[in-house]
């Protein structure tokens, strides 16, 4: 089993819909959560950053984290031609040690929002 | 602007040559990454360097080399030995502690002839 798996679509939604985008992880140890956003033929930005369990909202996106079911979503309200990239879950261990703090990536889901 | 500088955007080489690419970083970030993206793959960790003069292999390093001489630079060179060069080389940076987001440039396109 992967420790970090992620639909990879295509996923195509008409404009105003609502998004929702998820991962699932194997490792318990993961604290940290995040989600990039690549465009084509660039490299990921951050969208968004959460810390354990819970919910996170930032305009448009809301981040949910439930580590009970070892299972991380991105939501995007009112969905816009200009979030068409892809969308990669990203997670990391809290301890110490050689390697630890490296990120591990789902493969990314690419949506398509169509005017 | 802090950020993250790779170059070149896109480089063609032919098979059996040597080629070097470069990553600067001016945000102060004591760790560096290098990544390869292909179509359906995701992500995949090449090297990565905590300190200067110092670099560990990920999970796909054969075929590549590094080198961390300053606290800034973190070039990658693929080599002839990689047997499939041709991808998407992603550089990142990011302060070693925990839950330290990754900053990624904005790639380089690799082509092999």
């Amino acid at each position: 089993q992967k420790e970090v798996e992620q639909d990879p679509g295509p996923l195509s939604v008409p404009e105003g819909a609502i998004v929702s985008l998820n991962c699932t992880y194997s490792n318990s140890a993961f604290q940290y959560f995040m989600w990039y956003r690549q465009y084509s033929r660039k490299g990921p930005e951050l969208l968004m950053y959460t810390y354990s369990s819970g919910n996170k909202e930032d305009g448009r996106f809301t981040a949910q984290v439930d580590k009970s079911s070892k299972y991380i979503s991105l939501f995007i309200r009112d969905s816009q031609p200009s979030d068409s990239a892809t969308y990669l879950c990203a997670m990391s261990p809290a301890y110490s040690g050689a390697g630890s703090y490296q990120l591990t990536f789902g493969k990314g889901t690419k949506l398509s929002v169509i005017p | 602007d802090g950020g993250i500088t790779q170059s070149p955007k896109y480089l063609f080489r032919k098979e059996g040559q040597n080629v070097t690419l470069s990553c600067e970083q001016n945000l102060n970030h004591d760790a560096m990454y290098w990544y390869r993206q292909d179509p359906g793959q995701g992500l995949r960790l090449i090297y990565y360097s905590q300190i200067v003069n110092d670099f560990q292999k990920g999970d796909i390093a054969e075929g590549y080399s590094v080198s961390r001489e300053k606290k800034e630079s973190f070039p990658l060179t693929v080599t002839s030995a990689q047997k499939n060069p041709t991808a998407f080389y992603l550089c990142a940076s990011s302060f070693y502690r925990a839950g330290g987001e990754l900053f990624f440039g904005e790639g380089s396109r690799l082509t092999v002839l």
